[in-house]
């Protein structure tokens, strides 16, 4: 499978435990996003890097948020004192430098 | 808010009919593109249109955008049950120094195709 692989699908955990999911991206992509989407939203945009870099950050992003991109590669999106209003599917895309952005299955996290 | 509008948020038809779902956004766009999402799963990419383009085709997808009036249309012809599924417009917005490529998406519009 060559595409965006996000592990891992499903997460359950209760409030105040972090957790972190990762995305591996289409290789050789160098443009990695994630995006959060509650059910009846569309997904929200909350940062993405280029390369390492993390280039920007959404406003949704809140302090207990963290991403990184150590390698330019794979990524991880952490959370740290889950709350209830995390509960959301947490989605991951990738681009080689074209606009066309490939997302991954997503991680389903519920905050009990 | 730069969000992508679509409208309607739901849409029911017969299988071998058109479906047409229309999307507004608020700002200068790179482009706009369209996304298809079955029930719990990850997006689709379907169609991208770029800000100079009026119009263009894939397969049984057509797309629009004006500009002007900051609006796109996704249209599918003779539409299947397997087509059902949530359809998002994600405009780009554009930013100075170059695509940032953060995609706004809107709520969405569920297309239901009765066999």
């Amino acid at each position: 499978d060559t595409g965006v692989s996000q592990n891992p699908r499903h997460k359950i955990t209760k409030r105040g435990q972090n957790v972190t999911f990762r995305c591996d991206p289409i290789s050789e992509h160098n443009r990695l996003y994630w995006y959060r989407q509650t059910l009846g939203q569309g997904p929200e945009f909350l940062t993405y890097f280029q390369n390492e870099a993390q280039l920007e950050k959404s406003r949704l992003l809140s302090d207990r948020f963290s991403a990184e991109r150590p390698k330019g590669s794979f990524s991880t999106l952490e959370i740290q004192r889950t709350e209830q209003g995390d509960s959301a599917m947490y989605l991951c895309a990738s681009t080689g430098g074209g606009e066309t952005q490939y997302f991954g299955p997503g991680t389903r996290l519920t905050v009990l | 808010s730069q969000q992508g509008e679509e409208d309607p948020q739901a849409l029911s038809i017969q299988e071998g009919e058109n479906a047409t779902m229309n999307c507004s956004y608020k700002t200068s766009i790179n482009n706009l593109q369209w996304y298809r999402q079955n029930s719990g799963r990850g997006l689709v990419h379907l169609i991208l249109i770029r800000s100079n383009e009026r119009e263009k085709h894939s397969g049984r997808l057509r797309v629009t955008l004006d500009t002007s009036k900051k609006s796109s249309s996704l249209l599918i012809t003779a539409s299947r049950a397997a087509d059902t599924a949530s359809y998002f417009c994600a405009p780009e917005p554009m930013n100075y120094g170059g695509s940032q490529g953060n995609l706004i998406f809107g709520k969405g519009t569920k297309l239901s195709v009765k066999p």
